[in-house]
């Protein structure tokens, strides 16, 4: 069965800091999707990334960027030089092949004090 | 904004009774997805339907039901509420199915009291 983990419950920084939030993944399939969700304060899930199983290639969009290592089965992201606005609870979800059904790591909410 | 809506943004409600959860897709999308989140389960996946037809289902109650219209909205009905099922409702549109991004609405906050 599918399983996602964030073991990072709560992460605090100061303004500017760099924060890394990890996801650790199982899955039987070869073929899948993974996924980083934002939820800010407001309540809704915002669509940050998805990267399927066969590309391992590192991605940066702005202050984010992401790690995808399918030899540690792990999809870490990064925020570098942090600010208020990027305090959420971010999630890391995983969708096997024969569906899309996400399944949702527990969420790890970082905030960032200015 | 998603382009996903829902409504109503709000409902509480006492338990035993019953409630429906709008949600319209994005223009386009033929795939509407159902999840559930709560403080001790987190964010589940309830339910997909695609073009009108259930495609996966999840841990979802057998108290709930859910379909999808023609139009493509679809309406999640949830019956015999428990204290238990307050929790905030997502509804998420793709335009096919696996390894499409999900984009999610607002959401319904849901309070049985």
């Amino acid at each position: 069965a599918q399983k996602v983990t964030q073991a990072q419950t709560e992460i605090s920084v100061v303004e500017k800091e760099d924060v890394t939030l990890d996801c650790v993944y199982e899955t039987r399939d070869t073929t899948y999707y993974l996924f980083w969700y934002k939820q800010p304060p407001s309540g809704e899930l915002v669509f940050l990334i998805r990267r399927n199983s066969f590309d391992e290639q590192n991605e940066i969009s702005g202050r984010y960027s992401w790690n995808f290592q399918k030899s540690t089965s792990s999809f870490n992201f990064t925020i570098t030089a942090s600010q208020v606005v990027d305090s959420a609870v971010y999630f890391c979800a995983l969708s096997e092949a024969g569906g899309n059904k996400l399944t949702f790591g527990g969420g790890t909410r970082v905030l960032v004090k200015p | 904004d998603s382009g996903v809506t829902q409504t109503p943004k709000h409902l509480i409600t006492a338990t035993g009774q019953r409630v429906t959860l709008r949600c319209s897709p994005r223009s386009g999308d033929l795939s509407v997805y159902w999840y559930q989140q709560s403080l001790d389960q987190g964010l589940q996946f309830l339910i997909q339907y695609y073009n009108g037809e259930e495609r996966a289902k999840g841990n979802i109650l057998e108290r709930f039901s859910a379909q999808q219209f023609p139009d493509l909205h679809s309406e999640l009905n949830l019956s015999s509420l428990e204290l238990g099922d307050s929790a905030l409702y997502f509804c998420a549109s793709s335009p096919q199915g696996f390894g499409d991004e999900q984009y999610f609405g607002p959401g319904t906050r849901l309070t049985v009291t």
